[in-house]
This record gives structure tokens, sequence and C-alpha cells, in this order.
């Protein structure tokens, strides 16, 4: 079946790191894959998404790379700020007329 | 340009009664898609819609649970004689008709359901 599995949380970083968020996919298409990006009591916000082999999104600092030979899509931001602090979702969607699958979430929290 | 609507925001009931989540989609999506997120958990698919149509249901409980997205008004959650277990936040989704797998969808705060 369809799925996606990311990295376990939460994670904690200093002001100004490096972030990887890892995220691998099983899927039985050609998937499109997302990150979606959850704040404190508010509902999920698309953050990029790619929809072939190769092609990179990217928003806001974050990038992630659709890698077919690694099933991966994984979420990195040179230099993290405390309002990046949030918990991020890794999804997918196989075709059309069919639901998008998400991972459990990483919660990220950024500290000054 | 309202985003996606839900309402209530919070919403408390006790065992065995009724709960009615209401979704308004962006405007020009013709498809919603309900999720539920329980505590410490991701968000698990309960039911795909387009407007009179049920697409995918694969995700709902078989009993106390149905949705309906009408021609005219919002799409509604039903959950009939709530039991404790159904405490969670439900989030509504909406998007274009299908421009194929890269349509992404757009949610909206959810409903935090409690039930007492």
């Amino acid at each position: 079946g369809d799925s996606v599995t990311q990295m376990e949380g939460p994670v904690t970083l200093s002001e100004e790191a490096f972030l990887t968020i890892n995220c691998t996919y099983t899927a039985t298409g050609y998937p499109s894959l997302f990150w979606y990006v959850q704040y404190p009591g508010e509902g999920l916000q698309l953050l990029l998404k790619a929809t072939k082999a190769d092609d990179k999104g990217s928003n806001k600092g974050f990038e992630a790379t659709y890698r077919k030979e690694t099933t991966s899509f994984h979420l990195e931001k040179g230099s993290v700020q405390v309002s990046d602090s949030a918990v991020y979702f890794c999804a997918l969607r196989v075709n059309t007329g069919n639901q998008f699958y998400f991972g459990t979430g990483t919660s990220l929290t950024v500290i000054p | 340009n309202a985003g996606v609507m839900q309402n209530p925001r919070h919403l408390v009931r006790r065992r065995g009664q009724e709960a009615r989540l209401r979704c308004s989609p962006m405007k020009g999506h013709s498809h919603v898609y309900w999720y539920r997120q329980l505590p410490e958990e991701g968000l698990k698919f309960m039911v795909y819609l387009q407007k009179e149509n049920i697409i995918d249901e694969s995700g709902m409980p078989k009993e106390r649970f149905s949705a309906e997205f009408p021609k005219e008004g919002p799409s509604i959650l039903r959950i009939q004689q709530v039991v404790r277990g159904d405490s969670a936040a439900y989030f509504c989704a909406s998007s274009h008709r299908d421009r194929g797998r890269g349509t992404e969808a757009f949610f909206g705060q959810g409903t935090r359901l409690t039930v007492v």
C-alpha cells in the first residue's frame, strides 16, 4: 500500500542550526510528494511540493528533493529560526481521486 | 480570499450526543477531505468527497460516522452517539477539481471535539 515514514521527533535545535527531517515513502504508483507545516493550534499549511523525480521544492528557505531511487523526500533548511518551531508532515498522493497519505509528523523546537 | 473555514473551532459534547462539524471549502474548490488527528498522532484519513458524491470513505468508521457535501452549503461530518474515544481534532481540507496528483489540498484550522 501507500505510506510515508518520517523520522521520529521531537527535534530540538539552536537558532541558525542546520535542519534535516527524513521522509521515505512507499507508493503503488508514481506519487507527488508534499511537506506541510502545522503551527500550534492551527491547521496544516502547504510548505512545498514536488511532482516528479529530481524535482526540488522550495519555500521560505526550506528545500526537499524528490529522490525516486531512494524513495525519499527529506526536508532541509540551512539556518533555522525560532519561528520555524512547528510540526512538519510529509505526505504523498498517488493518483487523482486518491487521498493524501501523511506521516506521523516531526515536532521541531528551535531555541534562541 | 477566505481559506477553508471550519466551525465550530471547539466543540464539547456529552457521551451519547451528536456532533456536527462543518467545513466550507475555499472558493472554487469542489473536493473536500476529512482527517482526524488524535493527540500525539498523525493525520488519519476519513473520507474524500466531491459535491453530492462520496469518492472514498475507506477511513470512516463503519458505525456512527457519516459525511456529506451537498450541492449547496458546507460539508458536514456527523458523529452520532459520541464516545470519549471520538475526542480529537478534525481537519477539513479542500482542493480544486482534480488537476492531477500534484493538486495540493488546503486545510482549515480544525474543530477540536471533546467528549465528556
